[in-house]
C-alpha cells in the first residue's frame, strides 16, 4: 500500500510562474520529508527537506511546506524556469527506511 | 568528483542466472541504499545498510541480497532472478540516516527473460 502518494502524475506551467506540486502522506510517524528532482537517464538528485517538527523550508527559488493534520507536503518552485523541467519525487522517511511518492513530471514552457 | 557509481548500466540476461550489480561511493558516507523504479510504483526501498557489515529489508527485500564488507561498496545480488524482477534500480549513499541528502548513481536497467 502506498504511504507517499502524487496524485497528480503531470503538471505543465508557464515560464516565470509558480509550480505547485503535491505529495500525500498516510502515516503520521514520518519524521523527514524530502523532495527529489530526476531527469531523464540520470539518477535523482536531492532538492529539499523538512523535519516533521517544521512546517516551512525555503532555499533559494524552492520553498516545502508541510500540514501535518493534512497529512500534506507541498513544493512551491517561484519563478519556474526551463531547466526546471523534470519528473519530481517526494519521499519520506521512517526510521531508516525512506518511502517515496510515484512522481509528479513538470514541463516549464519557455 | 563525489560520486555513486552503478553497473552496468544496461543489463539483460534469462531467468535463474545469478547476477549482481555492484555500487561503489567515494564520498565516505555511512549509509547505503538500493532501490527499484516501476512505472505507477515510484522508487521502492530494497535494502538499506546503515555501515559496514549492517544491513536490514527495507519495503521490498524479496529475491534480493546484499553485503557491506567495505564502506565505499554496497553489492544488489540476484540469486535467481525473475522476470518480476525487471526493472531500474538505484543505489544511493549518504553521510547518516539524519544527513537526509541522499546522492543517487545513475541506474541499472536490468531486463530478466
Amino acid at each position: 500500500d502506498q504511504q507517499v502518494k502524487q496524485n497528480s502524475p503531470s503538471l505543465s506551467v508557464q515560464e516565470g510562474r509558480i509550480s505547485i506540486l503535491n505529495c500525500d502522506y498516510t502515516n503520521s510517524m514520518f519524521d523527514y520529508f524530502l523532495w527529489y528532482k530526476k531527469y531523464p537517464a540520470e539518477g535523482p538528485t536531492f532538492l529539499i527537506s523538512i523535519s516533521s517538527i517544521k512546517d516551512k523550508n525555503e532555499d533559494g527559488r524552492f520553498t516545502v511546506f508541510l500540514n501535518k493534520s493534512a497529512k500534506h507536503l507541498s513544493l512551491h518552485i517561484v519563478p519556474s524556469q526551463p531547466g526546471d523541467s523534470a519528473v519530481y519525487f517526494c519521499a519520506a522517511s521512517l526510521g531508516n527506511q525512506f518511502y517515496f511518492g510515484t512522481g509528479t513530471s513538470l514541463t516549464v514552457i519557455p | 568528483e563525489a560520486q555513486v557509481t552503478q553497473n552496468p548500466r544496461y543489463l539483460i540476461t534469462v531467468t535463474g542466472k545469478k547476477l549482481t550489480v555492484t555500487c561503489s561511493q567515494n564520498m565516505n558516507h555511512e549509509y547505503m541504499s538500493w532501490y527499484r523504479q516501476d512505472p505507477g510504483l515510484g522508487l521502492r526501498q530494497i535494502y538499506y545498510s546503515m555501515n559496514v557489515e549492517v544491513t536490514d529489508k527495507g519495503d521490498v527485500p524479496e529475491g534480493y541480497k546484499v553485503s557491506r564488507k567495505e564502506k565505499r561498496n554496497f553489492p544488489l545480488i540476484l540469486e535467481s532472478p525473475s522476470p518480476n524482477q525487471t526493472s531500474l534500480y538505484f543505489c544511493a549513499s549518504s553521510q547518516g540516516r539524519y544527513y537526509t541528502e541522499a546522492f543517487f548513481g545513475q541506474g541499472t536497467r536490468l531486463t530478466v527473460v
